[in-house]
């Protein structure tokens, strides 16, 4: 069964940095993009950014080129959305995927990130 | 980038009832390839979405087959034939054939 867990959310001040995890079983990892989605309180979803199979391949949104960074570790089943110069609109729900032809077929369950003074 | 509009914003349907969920989109999403990438995710309450429809009509593992998608070019459907209680949520339309992928902005399902 595919599961995904992020973890590494919480309040960060504005200007302030976040790094959040996405632990991955149930598939074969190393075979697999994987992608971020974020989602503002009650408001729709937004996609974030996208890693390629080796890592060597990644995409963003504009809204957060150049301040966040996605990777991978293939050995550990995980990959990472280091957030930097975070601002207040970046607060949001932050859903880790696997990248199904670009969309997300798994989700996980999705951790919190507030930016606030 | 491509945007992605739904219709109508919510719907309450009285289980047993049919349902019908527009989503239209500024460019093709019509591939070179011949897929058409256009996928359909449903969030229940207080749950991280969940992958119903990928391209256009193709149910995902264990989607009931009371869902089903239609369309083409830059207007689809989904519809549900008879509502379910457990269905209830926000429906959301995706395009992934140009990136960024985007989501349109939701239509909530309320069962009566």
């Amino acid at each position: 069964e595919v599961h995904l867990v992020e973890s590494g959310g919480g309040l960060v001040q504005p200007g302030g940095s976040l790094r959040l995890s996405c632990a991955a079983s149930g598939f074969s990892f190393s075979a697999y993009w994987m992608a971020w989605v974020r989602q503002a309180p009650g408001k729709g979803l937004v996609w974030v950014s996208r890693i390629g199979r080796d890592g060597s391949r990644t995409d963003y949104a504009d809204s957060v080129k150049g301040r966040f960074t996605v990777s991978r570790d293939n050995a550990k089943n995980t990959f990472y959305l280091q957030m930097n110069s975070l601002r207040a609109e970046d607060t949001a729900v932050y859903y880790c995927g696997r990248d199904f032809w670009g969309s997300i077929d798994y989700w996980g369950q999705g951790t919190l990130v507030t930016v606030s003074s | 980038d491509i945007v992605m509009t739904q219709t109508p914003l919510s719907l309450s349907v009285t289980p047993g009832q049919p349902a019908s969920i527009s989503c239209k989109s500024s460019q093709s999403l019509l591939h070179s390839d011949g897929r058409t990438y256009l996928y359909w995710h449903l969030q229940k309450p207080g749950q991280s979405p969940q992958l119903l429809i990928y391209e256009v009509s193709n149910r995902f593992s264990g989607v009931p087959d009371r869902f089903s998608g239609s369309g083409s070019g830059t207007d689809f459907t989904l519809k549900i034939s008879r509502v379910e209680a457990e269905d209830a949520g926000v429906y959301f339309c995706m395009q992934s054939i140009q990136l960024p992928p985007t989501f349109g902005g939701g239509t909530k399902v309320e069962i009566k």
